[in-house]
């Protein structure tokens, strides 16, 4: 089954404390990208990539990390958790960035 | 970046009633319009992506079309169904190959 996949959905921790939201297609799309929905926001974009070893800043990268090293990976870290990045988290892949994007089932993130 | 304006915010109607709603934007200076459908408690979903001035697609009792000259793209949806119930999300695949997304119009139908 055509999915993209994240971990975990849920994630309650503390602030500095270093974490990593993974992200996995199995559609062999080139694009990928991050985003997060805050509410009365719509989803806002923080990294995408156009393929391995490519990665570039969206709206919102700060306080934000991402890697490519492989075509179907593309995690997304926080090095210092804060409290503003409690939010929810997409990961989503597409072929291009002309073609529909899918998305993964989202993390739910609270920094206290 | 480009500023994705959606209206209405919400939308609330009555089963079998067809409505309508807007995705404006500012330039036509972008690779491709998308349209998704998020329900909650699951992912957003593609309805549909839109690339030239006078694109119409449809699905089902879901259409959309694409003015980029004038800066706005409508989504339709002919009698709403209970499950219809979404947000209806637009994003604009910006140069320099941003997605950027409105706030989304929030439609529930009534049974």
């Amino acid at each position: 089954e055509a999915q993209v996949t994240q971990n975990p959905r849920y994630l309650i921790t503390v602030t500095g404390k270093k974490l990593t939201v993974t992200c996995s297609q199995n559609m062999n799309h080139e694009y990928m990208s991050w985003y997060r929905q805050d509410p009365g926001l719509g989803l806002r974009q923080i990294y995408y990539s156009m393929n391995v070893e490519v990665t570039d800043k969206g709206d919102v990268p700060e306080g934000y990390k991402v890697s490519r090293k492989e075509k179907r990976n593309f995690p997304l870290i926080l090095e210092s958790p804060s409290p503003n990045q409690t939010s929810l988290y997409f990961c989503a892949s597409s072929w291009t960035e002309n073609t529909e994007a899918f998305f993964g089932q989202g993390t739910r993130l609270t920094v206290v | 970046i480009l500023n994705v304006e959606q209206s209405p915010q919400s939308l609330h109607v009555q089963e079998g009633d067809s409505t309508n709603f807007t995705c404006s934007f500012p330039s036509s200076n972008f690779y491709a319009l998308h349209w998704y459908r998020w329900e909650t408690a699951k992912s957003p979903e593609a309805l549909f992506v839109m690339t030239l001035n006078g694109d119409e697609k449809k699905k089902g009792r879901i259409s959309a079309t694409l003015n980029t000259k004038e800066g706005y793209s409508y989504l339709y949806i002919k009698g709403s169904q209970p499950e219809d119930s979404a947000t209806y999300l637009c994003a604009l695949m910006e140069y320099g190959n941003k997605l950027v997304f409105g706030a989304g119009t929030i439609l529930r139908v009534k049974s």
